[in-house]
């Protein structure tokens, strides 16, 4: 079992839906949790940052962890096609030395 | 505040040929992180500096790579005798030491031929 899965997609939706990203994880020990955004071609930029369960809410997004489940999810409201991206889940190490990432979701919004 | 910046943007290069990336991660940060990306993947650890220190390097990292972050500032990576399987878009990242999270650069596009 991979350390960190995610569906790749691709995932289609109108303008203005809610799209909901999700990863599950498999290390129990798992404290932190990212989510970035990478356009065609260009790096990966940070969207979210969460340490424990619960949800953080920044804008138009949410981030809701499950550590239970071991389940991450990236709620996106009101979508705009300016959100059509790939997003990646990433988790740091235990040791802190690198992020294990999923292999990132392609979201396209259509006008 | 300036981001991380990479050089260069693209490389194409042929098959044996050397090539050497440079990094310049956002000044206050002391961690630099390099990364690969493939296609359809997600970015993969390659090798990690804390200041000058290279601390940790990834099974990715044949003995045809080698890393160097002189005076704990820029970084540079250098493939050797490159195969087209280097082929991949080469991720630096900075961070500062108090917290897990990375900030990435626009990355480097290698095509081996």
């Amino acid at each position: 079992q991979k350390e960190v899965e995610q569906d790749p997609g691709p995932l289609s939706v109108p303008e203005g839906a809610i799209v909901s990203l999700n990863c599950t994880y498999s290390n129990s020990a798992f404290q932190y949790f990212m989510w970035y955004r990478q356009y065609s071609r260009k790096g990966p930029e940070l969207l979210m940052y969460t340490y424990s369960s619960g949800n953080k809410e920044d804008g138009r997004f949410t981030a809701q962890v499950d550590k239970s489940s071991k389940y991450i999810s990236l709620f996106i409201r009101d979508s705009q096609p300016s959100d059509s991206a790939t997003y990646l889940c990433a988790i740091p190490n235990q040791a802190g030395t690198a992020l294990i990432f999923g292999k990132g979701t392609t979201l396209s919004v259509s006008s | 505040d300036t981001g991380v910046s990479q050089d260069p943007r693209h490389k194409i290069t042929k098959r044996g040929q050397n090539v050497t990336f440079r990094c310049d991660p956002i000044s206050e940060h002391n961690r630099l992180y390099w990364y690969r990306q493939t296609l359809g993947q997600g970015p993969e650890f390659l090798t990690y500096f804390q200041n000058e220190a290279q601390l940790e390097k990834s099974r990715l990292l044949s003995d045809r790579f080698s890393a160097e972050r002189p005076k704990g500032s820029f970084s540079t990576l250098e493939i050797q005798r490159t195969e087209q399987g280097d082929s991949a878009m080469y991720l630096c990242a900075s961070g500062p030491t108090s917290r897990e999270t990375q900030y990435f650069g626009p990355g480097t596009r290698l095509l081996v031929l």
